[in-house]
């Protein structure tokens, strides 16, 4: 079974401009979850869907980041405009019931860097 | 705040070692999920091995078990007869209620160094 798929698996880009993450979650499951990770801040939980729908964006950094999920086998994490402190690397995850038993399954992750 | 402690940030052991990576949580639920995952040098996040909160028996998978203490708080990774590839970055998480929603919630880690 093809895992957790993300793309680009790189992007570096310059401040100001739009950037756009995708990630095709495991066929089947219903939670999808984008993390960042940092040296600084470790992974941090920006946003979090349970059957395509948006549970908690608590952890969206401001109003540059938005998330969308079109359907159950797509995903998108939008920064606009993007800014140097957004460098890191984004993983997207998911599992296929309540998060309490079920693992989550990460992407590779896209590394992003803001110059 | 809830949250998951690692308190190593480093650690050695010689190749057919066993260690231990400490990881202490912090939760009020009643019901709640423990995880392990590694991530090598490529940078992956490879799940490793599962306890519930119910669970009577500790976790093993191969290699790994988990051992879980639930009135201390705590759920120690055991990693026997230790192999090079296990070097990596070990870290601890906890589906543990925040608001609304169960997130996952990971400590900050402990680097595994595998010596020869």
């Amino acid at each position: 079974d093809a895992g957790v798929i993300q793309s680009p698996r790189h992007e570096v880009t310059e401040m100001g401009q739009e950037v756009t993450l995708r990630c095709k979650p495991i066929s089947g499951h219903n939670s999808l979850f984008w993390y960042r990770q940092t040296m600084m801040r470790g992974l941090e939980l920006l946003i979090y869907f349970n059957n395509n729908v948006p549970i908690d964006d608590s952890g969206m950094p401001e109003d540059r980041f938005s998330a969308k999920m079109p359907n159950a086998s797509f995903s998108t994490l939008k920064i606009q405009p993007s800014e140097p402190r957004d460098s890191a690397v984004y993983f997207c995850a998911s599992s296929q019931r309540g998060l309490y038993n079920s693992p989550l399954h990460f992407g590779n992750g896209t590394r992003l860097t803001v110059t | 705040a809830q949250k998951i402690t690692q308190t190593q940030p480093g650690m050695f052991v010689q190749e057919k070692e066993a260690v231990t990576l400490d990881c202490t949580y912090d939760t009020s639920d009643q019901s709640y999920g423990l995880f392990w995952y590694k991530q090598p040098s490529s940078g992956e996040m490879i799940f490793l091995i599962y306890q519930g909160s119910y669970d009577e028996q500790n976790a093993t998978e191969g290699r790994y078990s988990l051992n879980f203490q639930k009135a201390r708080k705590s759920a120690n990774l055991v990693i026997s007869a230790s192999q090079l590839g296990d070097s990596a970055m070990y870290f601890c998480a906890s589906s543990i209620s925040s608001g609304s929603a169960r997130q996952l919630t990971f400590g900050s880690g402990t680097q595994l160094t595998v010596l020869p």
